[in-house]
């Protein structure tokens, strides 16, 4: 079945610090979006990339959907610690607009 | 704007009994899902709905219902709980057409069997 990797599972980086995580789907996507969740909390939605190649931005985070659309980065720059959380990316489930997968989430911590 | 509301938020079941998890909202969306989300682990789709009378499965469905009466609600029901059903549960809705794809969730239900 459809399976959305992301690596790394967890990364500590001190603020200031610039940060990336990445999305990888076994199959092809028709759009990626990612979210993020805080702990405790419950997830947000942080953007959607609909076409290859596409970069979209917010502020500090960078976001890119692959040319194959079957990966995807989210770039922090300069981690600030109201980064901290839990970062999931998630894509429609092959056949169905219906069904997400999401992935297996990066878990990102930010000290001073 | 209440959004997306699930109740209760805690609740600690013994094995063997039932329970319902409610969820509600107010935008008028035509689809719900129930996700899970274990510890360390991303979210799996229990069940989702695309409109009221229509439930389909998700990725987990052994062990749950649902049911959609109604655009707003769409409560998930615990057939008998088992330890292996101790989780977060989220509950969330999108509307259809453009835009249809972002999904709202609700706060969590923190469930616990023993």
């Amino acid at each position: 079945g459809q399976q959305v990797m992301q690596i790394p599972q967890y990364q500590h980086v001190q603020e200031g610090e610039d940060f990336t995580t990445y999305c990888n789907s076994s199959t092809t996507l028709s759009n990626i979006q990612w979210y993020k969740q805080r702990p405790g909390g419950h997830p947000v939605f942080l953007i959607q990339l609909v076409k290859s190649g596409e970069v979209k931005k917010q502020k500090r985070l960078t976001f890119q959907f692959g040319e194959a659309k079957k990966n995807s980065s989210l770039h922090i720059t300069a981690t600030q610690t109201t980064d901290v959380g839990t970062y999931f990316c998630a894509g429609p489930r092959t056949g169905t607009a219906s069904k997400l997968t999401f992935g297996t989430g990066t878990r990102l911590q930010v000290t001073l | 704007n209440a959004g997306v509301t699930q109740t209760p938020k805690f609740q600690v079941l013994k094995t063997g009994q039932s329970m319902t998890l409610q969820c509600a909202q107010d935008m008028n969306h035509e689809y719900m899902s129930w996700y899970r989300q274990d510890p360390g682990m991303g979210l799996r789709l229990i069940h989702y709905s695309v409109g009221a009378g229509i439930t389909d499965q998700g990725e987990v469905p052994n062990g749950y219902n649902v049911s959609r009466s109604t655009t707003e609600d769409f409560p998930l029901r615990l057939l008998s709980a088992a330890p292996s059903q101790t989780s977060v549960y989220f509950c969330a809705s999108r509307p259809t057409g453009l835009g249809g794809n972002t999904i709202y969730f609700g706060e969590g239900s923190w469930l616990t069997v023993v």
